[in-house]
């Protein structure tokens, strides 16, 4: 079946210790990125990928990281979490430029405490 | 940069009655546009999408929705909406072939009444 996973599915933490969220996709996508979701704020973009070891900002990249190091799996890493990254986290894949159809995970809820 | 405005946050309709959920982009290339729609407690999944073909596109659901240049409008519509229909529904913007960066919308939550 094809799919993005993610994981943790929630996730609670302090103030500054390092995290990562593991998204996989088992689809061969090119194009893969990360979204956080705030009420009211809609979903905003975080990083995407484009290909293997290529990554670019999205709008809100600050307080994150990412990495491509193989094609399926695309982890977002934060380093020195803080209490405003309390949010929705997802991640998705496209096999085509222009995010024609994105695949989306099923969602972190990560809380920062 | 692109950019999206989906006026009303919330909207509430009848069963049967016309959805309607308005979406205006801003983007300075040809955009690819798009309209997601959110489950409670699920991720987001494509309802339709505008790719410079057909103006009117069909999606999932009977929805449908129409890309006016003119008035930079890509507008969601349903004539008869279900109590199924309630979500929240997202419109967002790419940037065809350009930069990648995909823009969402705030998003309307859709509230059906029996």
């Amino acid at each position: 079946e094809a799919q993005v996973t993610q994981n943790p599915r929630y996730l609670i933490t302090v103030t500054g210790k390092k995290l990562t969220v593991t998204c996989s996709q088992n689809m061969n996508h090119e194009y893969m990125s990360w979204y956080r979701q705030d009420p009211g704020l809609g979903l905003r973009q975080i990083y995407y990928s484009m290909n293997v070891e290529v990554t670019d900002k999205g709008d809100v990249p600050e307080g994150y990281k990412v990495s491509r190091k193989e094609k399926r799996n695309f982890p977002l890493i934060l380093e020195s979490p803080s209490p405003n990254q309390t949010s929705l986290y997802f991640c998705a894949s496209s096999a085509h430029r222009g995010w024609e159809k994105l695949f989306f995970g099923s969602g972190t809820q990560l809380s920062v405490l | 940069a692109q950019s999206v405005t989906q006026l009303g946050s919330h909207v509430s309709v009848s069963e049967g009655a016309l959805v309607l959920l308005r979406c205006n982009y801003s983007s300075s290339v040809p955009p690819y546009l798009f309209w997601y729609v959110q489950y409670p407690n699920q991720g987001l999944q494509l309802l339709l999408k505008y790719t410079s073909a057909a103006t009117l596109v069909k999606g999932i659901n009977g929805f449908e929705a129409e890309f006016k240049k003119s008035e930079t409008s890509f507008h969601l519509t349903k004539p008869s909406a279900h109590m199924s229909d309630a979500a929240e529904y997202f419109c967002a913007v790419s940037d065809k072939g350009g930069s990648e960066k995909l823009v969402f919308g705030k998003g309307t939550k859709l509230t059906v009444n029996p």
